[in-house]
């Protein structure tokens, strides 16, 4: 079965610094996609970052960035600088045909 | 551009009845979607479609149906509620199957009482 696990339900972080947020999945593909997504209290769902199975490469978003370990079948999010605004949930997203989401980091941000 | 606009914002149900969760795009995109949001969960797939007249069952489809008679709407209907449904519900669409462009609405909060 296609899963994706956030094992770390709550995170925190002072403006400023560096956080990173933990995802890792289970997959017999070769081909597919991850997703980090951002859920402010809004509710909107907001695409912060994507990564393609086969780049080698890890994406970069200006102060976003993942460390996608294939092997290992995990792809973190590290958020440089965080902002008072980058409070949210997060959620990491694996695919193939659909979108299956791990179950979501909340991120606080103290000044 | 309105984006993916999703129909009522809250509602509040007693078990048995029914109600119908309206969303509409405006981007023309063949890909629509629905997931539900438990608290503390990530989201479910109920239903998704690929285009007019197109549907199919995602992870979690027991208890809705839906349509899509046009390109733009992609309503989700909700027979015989139960607590159980008790969920936020969110539409979403994408010009393609990469989910390189996913654009979700606002959400609809339900209660099932």
């Amino acid at each position: 079965a296609q899963t994706v696990t956030q094992s770390q339900p709550e995170m925190s972080v002072q403006e400023a610094e560096t956080v990173t947020l933990s995802c890792t999945y289970d997959t017999s593909e070769s081909d597919y996609y991850l997703f980090w997504y951002k859920q402010p209290p809004s509710r909107q769902m907001i695409l912060v970052i994507r990564q393609e199975a086969y780049k080698q490469q890890n994406a970069t978003e200006n102060r976003f960035s993942v460390n996608f370990q294939k092997a290992a079948k995990s792809f973190s999010l590290k958020i440089s600088d965080s902002q008072l605004g980058d409070a949210a949930m997060y959620f990491c997203a694996y695919n193939t045909d659909k979108l299956i989401f791990g179950t979501g980091t909340r991120l606080q941000v103290f000044p | 551009n309105a984006g993916v606009t999703q129909t009522p914002k809250f509602r509040i149900l007693k078990i048995g009845q029914s109600m119908t969760l309206q969303c509409a795009q405006d981007m023309n995109h063949n890909y629509m979607y629905w997931y539900r949001q438990d608290p503390g969960m990530g989201l479910k797939l109920i239903y998704y479609s690929v285009g007019a007249g197109i549907t199919d069952k995602g992870e979690v489809p027991n208890g809705y149906n839906v349509s899509r008679s046009t390109t733009e709407d992609f309503p989700l209907r909700l027979e015989l509620a139960a607590p159980s449904q008790t969920s936020v519900y969110f539409c979403a669409s994408s010009p393609d199957r990469s989910y390189e462009k996913l654009f979700f609405g606002s959400g609809t909060q339900l209660s099932v009482l």
